[in-house]
């Protein structure tokens, strides 16, 4: 399975930024990057995507380090609401048995103090 | 537009009852994934859907099941309930099977509840 190291936990202030860090030093070249992150009591929800270059999109950005070992999401400003569960996805691109499937790990629980 | 619908949202069996659990995508999503969340083993593929067959499977016994129907809509079945399935069992849509550059949409799950 492609595996990601996350934090177990990473506190943030309110209004703040937050580096939400990820370790994939076994990425091969055509692996994308994805974020969901998890509210209480909700399902996953799709945060960001990438493949080498960094992303934004109106919820979060995505800095993918150049040798793509490692990538950060980053919230702008973190809000209460921004209190999850936020996972580091590898998808593999080699086709058939990737298809469909997610494989998640822990994930990093993020809290945001008032 | 509509998201991810699952129903029940709770359900309470006894062990060895079995259970369907049942998943209407995004409209246009063809793609069903399912996976099971616990506290210990956290969330885990159960198997994916497309076009009404089953693509690909997780590591689970063949007491879990599930089919697509042609309007996409699926359903999960699991038979012979023992207490260490209670879960939270979420169901994913995606438009395409090729997930490598599409997000999926979840939705908000079934909590399941043996006894």
């Amino acid at each position: 399975d492609a595996k990601t190291t996350q934090p177990n936990s990473m506190e943030s202030n309110e209004e703040e930024p937050v580096h939400l860090p990820c370790n994939h030093s076994t990425i091969s070249g055509t692996d994308y990057i994805h974020w969901y992150r998890q509210l209480p009591s909700q399902g996953p929800e799709y945060v960001i995507h990438g493949l080498t270059s960094n992303v934004n999109n109106r919820m979060a950005s995505l800095a993918i380090a150049e040798d793509r070992k490692s990538s950060t999401l980053i919230l702008h400003r973190a809000t209460l609401r921004d209190a999850a569960v936020y996972y580091c996805i590898r998808i593999s691109n080699a086709g058939g048995t990737s298809y469909g499937k997610l494989t998640f790990g822990q994930g990093t629980i993020l809290t945001v103090h008032p | 537009k509509a998201g991810v619908t699952q129903t029940p949202r709770y359900l309470i069996k006894t062990r060895g009852q079995q259970v369907t659990l049942s998943c209407s995508p995004i409209s246009g999503h063809r793609s069903v994934s399912w996976y099971q969340q616990t506290p210990g083993q956290g969330l885990q593929f159960l198997f994916e859907y497309f076009s009404e067959t089953q693509r690909n499977k997780g590591n689970f016994p063949g007491r879990f099941s599930g089919r697509q129907f042609s309007n996409s809509r699926s359903e999960m079945n699991v038979s012979t309930l023992e207490l260490g399935d209670s879960a939270l069992y979420l169901c994913a849509s995606s438009l395409r099977r090729d997930s490598t550059n599409y997000g999926y949409t979840f939705g908000s799950g079934t909590r399941l509840t043996v006894v």
